[in-house]
Parts: structure tokens; C-alpha cells; sequence
């Protein structure tokens, strides 16, 4: 069965400073996707970043990167430069192409940026 | 712009009411989703449907049913509240992907609905 863990329910980190957001998954399929999402206090969620499983090289989008290690099922979100903005709860998504475009969460990690 | 609304962002029922719960699309998207999200348990498939008056259960389809009779809309109904349906429901919706395509969703506003 597919699985997504988010280890970290909440951090803090200085304004400016980079941060590591980790996700781990489980899956026998092959062929899957990663997303990360960001929900502000307003609850909307954002989609920022993916990645494919069969994408060698690693997703960035602007201050976002996704740190992909395949052979470790490791998807950790790295934000280079955090802003305050940056605040929110932040989640991991999985997606396998065996289901009909069906998508699970992990439990999702409290960000909290200091000024 | 992909939109995807919600009927009401506050919605406060009492236990044993009928309730519905609608979402409505813009982007001709075939599938389309019912989370619920709680804290600590991230994002909950409650249904999903990948074609009108197709459906198929999530993760925690119990206590819960769906309707889609026309593509862009999908409503979530509690035929009998309880208390333990309080939560926030999110509705998202995405395209069909094919193989290494993926299916960004794009979610609605969500209804934080309080069952008494």
C-alpha cells in the first residue's frame, strides 16, 4: 500500500535561512509523482513543486527545490532564502498512475518563520 | 485561471440533518475530488470521481456519498450528520494524465463545516 510520512509536525527557522522540509514514501508502483503543496493560514492550497519518478534530474520552481532520492523514497522540500510569507502548513503528496489519478497526503509540517 | 469553488466557507448543522456540500470547476477537468482534513491527519480522500456519474470510494468513504451529474460539478452529501464529521472539506479537481504526465490539483477554498 502507498504511504506518505512527514516526520517533522512543526519548525522554526530564522527569516532568511534555508530549510528542509522531509517527506518520505512507500509504493511499489514504478511509476508515480511527487507533490508538495503549501496551505497558508487562509487554507487554500498551493501547489509549488514536482517530480516524476523517472525524472533524473531534481524539481526547482524559483526558492523551491525538491531534494529526490529515489533509491532512499525520500521527496524533502528545500526553500533557499525563507521568507515570512514562507509561514504555513506544508504538504507532501504521492501519486501513482495504477489508480485513476488518485492522490495521498502526508500529515503535513507547520512552518514557522522568525523575523 | 483554474477556479474551483465552494458553497459556503462556514457551514454549522446539527446532528442527524441531511447536508450538501457542493463544488463547481471551471476547467473542464474530468476528475475531481472530496478531502476531509483534519489536524494532525493531513489531507483524508473521502471520493473521488474521474467521469459525471462515475465515482469511487477513497480512504474514509463511510458516512458519506456523492453526486456527479454533470462534469463540473461534484457534491458530497452526510446523510445523517454526526458530530465527528467536523471538519474541513476541501474539493479539488485535475486533469487525466497519461503515464508521466501528472495531475496537479487544484483546490477550492474549502467548508469548515461544525456538526452540534
Amino acid at each position: 500500500a502507498q504511504k506518505i510520512t512527514q516526520t517533522q509536525p512543526g519548525m522554526f527557522v530564522q527569516e532568511k535561512e534555508a530549510v528542509t522540509l522531509d517527506c518520505t514514501y512507500d509504493t511499489s508502483d514504478q511509476s508515480y509523482g511527487l507533490f508538495w503543496y503549501k496551505q497558508p493560514s487562509s487554507g487554500e492550497m498551493i501547489f509549488l513543486i514536482y517530480q516524476g519518478s523517472y525524472d533524473e534530474q531534481n524539481a526547482t520552481e524559483g526558492r523551491y527545490s525538491l531534494n529526490f532520492q529515489k533509491a532512499r523514497k525520500s521527496a524533502n522540500l528545500v526553500i533557499s532564502a525563507s521568507q515570512l510569507g514562507d509561514s504555513a502548513m506544508y504538504f507532501c503528496a504521492m501519486e501513482w498512475y495504477s489508480s485513476a489519478s488518485k492522490i495521498i497526503f502526508g500529515s503535513g509540517t507547520r512552518l514557522s518563520i522568525r523575523p | 485561471d483554474v477556479k474551483v469553488t465552494q458553497s459556503s466557507r462556514y457551514l454549522v448543522k446539527r446532528t442527524g440533518e441531511k447536508v450538501f456540500l457542493e463544488c463547481v470547476q471551471d476547467m473542464d477537468h474530468e476528475n475531481m475530488f472530496w478531502y476531509r482534513q483534519d489536524p494532525g491527519l493531513g489531507l483524508r480522500l473521502i471520493y473521488f470521481s474521474y467521469d459525471v456519474k462515475m465515482k469511487e470510494k477513497g480512504d474514509i468513504p463511510e458516512g458519506y456519498s456523492v453526486s456527479r451529474e454533470k462534469k463540473e460539478r461534484f457534491s458530497l452529501i452526510l446523510e445523517s450528520a454526526s458530530t465527528n464529521q467536523t471538519s474541513m472539506y476541501l474539493c479539488a479537481s485535475s486533469l487525466v494524465g497519461r503515464d508521466s504526465s501528472y495531475n496537479e490539483q487544484f483546490f477550492g477554498p474549502g467548508t469548515r463545516l461544525t456538526v452540534l
